[in-house]
């Protein structure tokens, strides 16, 4: 596509519930990344995927925390039995590998923990 | 390890006023500077970048200076508009995969 695209843009869910973010990076990127950004905070790095390689998951905050990528194609971020500090923006990102610059962001999913 | 350091905001300005916020960084090796810049409701978009010392970035009007003596990227612009209201984040790649941002500065341009 002509950017990446994030869905849900937004999600109200209950404590305790799980939740799942969805990221279509631009085609023909192979590298694909997580970031989380809690209100009045700078980036924090989550997962990134490059390619077939073993994904670097050196960011995720908990074992509630995972991500999949099937191929160079969608990805999905998992939260499990969500918690109010869950609550943030969730920003997907792409570039065409991982030490190729810039990476090109989403709008993100902005999750709030009721 | 690497790091980054941005001026607190909010900052406040008249619009044509001169802009500067101050960027630092602590990295090993020869990292990549970026400015990104998120308008109220979109997501990160690029402003500029730098990726070696004494390079300059540029783009709508806004300059940085990628710095390795005083490890500084400072964004600047000679005069600001109330359409860059925003909040401006100074970034650094140093390899690995991830970028390391700042908390991020908030922009606010009164008419």
């Amino acid at each position: 596509g002509a950017g990446v695209s994030q869905s849900p843009s937004n999600k109200v869910t209950e404590k305790g519930k799980d939740v799942e973010l969805r990221c279509d990076p631009i085609s023909g990127h192979t590298a694909l990344y997580w970031y989380r950004q809690r209100l009045g905070q700078g980036l924090e790095f989550l997962i990134y995927f490059q390619g077939n390689s073993a994904p670097d998951k050196s960011g995720l905050p908990s074992d509630r925390f995972s991500a999949e990528r099937t191929g160079e194609s969608v990805s999905t971020l998992t939260i499990q039995r969500t918690q109010q500090e869950d609550s943030a923006v969730y920003l997907c990102a792409s570039s065409l590998n991982r030490d190729s610059q810039p990476q090109h962001f989403g709008d993100g999913t902005r999750l709030s923990i009721l | 390890g690497n790091s980054v350091t941005q001026m607190e905001g909010p900052v406040t300005l008249s619009e044509e006023a001169f802009l500067t916020i101050n960027c630092t960084y602590t990295a090993t090796g020869y990292p990549s500077l970026f400015w990104y810049v998120q308008y109220p409701g979109e997501g990160l978009q690029l402003l500029l970048k730098a990726t070696k010392a004494d390079d300059k970035g540029s783009n709508k009007g806004f300059e940085a200076t990628y710095r390795k003596e005083t490890t500084s990227f400072h964004l600047e612009k000679g005069s600001v508009q109330v359409s860059d209201s925003a909040v401006y984040f100074c970034a650094l790649y140093n390899q690995g995969g991830k970028l390391i941002f700042g908390q991020g500065t908030e922009l606010s341009v009164k008419p």
